[in-house]
């Protein structure tokens, strides 16, 4: 069974910094690009982040480029995303997600992050 | 950026009838377009990839069409579990976008 598994978020000031880790399960990791994608409460869904399978290759939304990275460690079957700066409107859920691949659909349970003092 | 403009921006249905929902992609995205069904309090779930491929599981009254700028899901039997969140997403140029979302009620 694809599971995606994500944990770090959490409350946290404005201009701080958090980690999100995502574990993946059930198919073959390094094989897949992998994104985030984030969900601000009562809003639709943002896409965020894409890194290849192979971490040669990095994009992001205008809305987080130079304040959040993308990365994985393909060794450990999990993607990660480092937001700094954090601002009010990064509160959101953030899901890892696979949702682009033919014949595999994934996504996680998401991680919640509150930005706010 | 590729704007995904998704149509109606709500509807009501009732069970059995046929449901047609639209999204137009600013610029030309091919078949690069997934739709993805969102339930209250649950994580999406994609319905259709490339357009029009149906995904394994997703029952056959869920269709999608179109390519270019025109995608139409259409769904040809509400059933009482379809009520949901329905967005597109383009994977045709960075950033990817999803349309702003159909929200599907029934009466």
């Amino acid at each position: 069974e694809v599971q995606l598994v994500e944990s770090g978020g959490g409350l946290v000031q404005p201009g701080s910094s958090l980690k999100l880790s995502c574990v993946a399960s059930g198919f073959t990791f390094s094989s897949y690009n992998m994104h985030w994608i984030r969900q601000a409460p009562k809003k639709g869904l943002e896409w965020i982040a894409l890194i290849y399978y192979d971490s040669s290759n990095k994009y992001y939304a205008d809305s987080v480029k130079g304040r959040f990275t993308i990365s994985r460690d393909n060794s450990k079957n999990t993607l990660y995303l480092e937001m700094n700066s954090l601002r009010s409107e990064d509160t959101a859920m953030y899901y890892c997600a696979n949702p682009i691949a033919a014949g595999m659909d994934a996504w996680g349970q998401g991680a919640s992050v509150t930005v706010s003092s | 950026n590729t704007v995904m403009t998704q149509s109606p921006t709500s509807m009501f249905t009732s069970v059995g009838d046929r449901v047609t929902m639209s999204c137009k992609a600013s610029q030309n995205v091919g078949i690069n377009v997934g739709w993805y069904q969102q339930k209250t309090g649950q994580s999406p779930k994609r319905l259709i990839y490339w357009a029009s491929n149906r995904d394994t599981g997703v029952p056959d009254r869920f269709t999608g069409s179109g390519s270019g700028t025109d995608f139409t899901l259409t769904i040809s039997n509400m059933q009482a579990e379809d009520p949901a969140i329905y967005y597109c997403l383009q994977h045709n140029s960075y950033p990817y976008t999803f349309g702003a979302g159909t929200k599907l009620e029934l009466k």
